[in-house]
């Protein structure tokens, strides 16, 4: 089956700080990846969707000069959290479909729990 | 946009019992509904989905039902053990995903 796999799954870093999260689509390409952010006990939030080779496109609320994101291939995106701060301490999963199946179903990776100090 | 509502937002069950949780959506364009799994800690897992042209999906003790007239959506865990207890999210997708709010099932041995 597709794999996502997210590194690395835990990271603590001092405020002010950034820290990159990688995805990589393992066994796929895909176009298009998701990058989400998820507070205890609460659904997934939608922060930005990564496009190979041109820029993501940032839902409304969030930094896009915070949450810096790189899709420079078809198998892998980065989200760098720039000046971390501890409000930004949160669980970031990314996601991604097989760009050859069409509306298939988005794979998940198992997430990076960030704490800012 | 579309808009999935899930209900309800907590589930406990006996062991052995059945698991129903529902969903429902706006948009009439959606034609994807995907169901996952996330475990504490760990993120959403796929474990059934349905698209549009079919009405009812089984996968062992997991089905999944869809009534596209009524725009809602069902999953149903029959026999449920323990290692069922986790977050679960729908889904409803056209171009874009949309999810559910989470139902967090316990199963109680």
């Amino acid at each position: 089956g597709a794999v996502v796999s997210q590194h690395p799954s835990r990271v603590i870093c001092k405020s002010g700080t950034s820290v990159k999260i990688e995805c990589r689509s393992l066994d796929f390409q895909a176009t298009t990846m998701f990058w989400y952010r998820q507070f205890p006990k609460q659904s997934l939030m939608l922060m930005a969707t990564s496009n190979e080779g041109s820029k993501a496109t940032y839902e409304q609320g969030v930094e896009k000069d915070k949450f810096l994101i790189n899709h420079a291939s078809l198998t892998l995106s980065t989200l760098t959290v720039t000046s971390a701060h501890p409000e930004d301490s949160s669980f970031y999963i990314c996601s991604a479909s097989d760009r050859l199946r069409g509306n298939s179903p988005l794979h998940f990776g198992n997430g990076t729990r960030l704490t800012v100090t | 946009g579309e808009n999935v509502e899930q209900h309800p937002s907590t589930l406990s069950v006996q062991e052995g019992d059945s698991a129903v949780i529902k969903c429902t959506y706006s948009d009439s364009a959606s034609n994807y509904f995907p169901w996952y799994k996330q475990e504490l800690g760990k993120g959403p897992q796929l474990i059934i989905d349905i698209r549009s042209n079919v009405g009812e999906k089984k996968d062992q003790r997991i089905a999944v039902t869809l009534n596209k007239t009524a725009k809602h959506f069902s999953l149903h865990i029959t026999e449920t053990q323990p290692e069922d207890s986790a977050v679960y999210f729908c889904a409803a997708t056209g171009n874009q995903f949309y999810f559910g709010t989470g139902t967090s099932l316990t199963v109680i041995p």
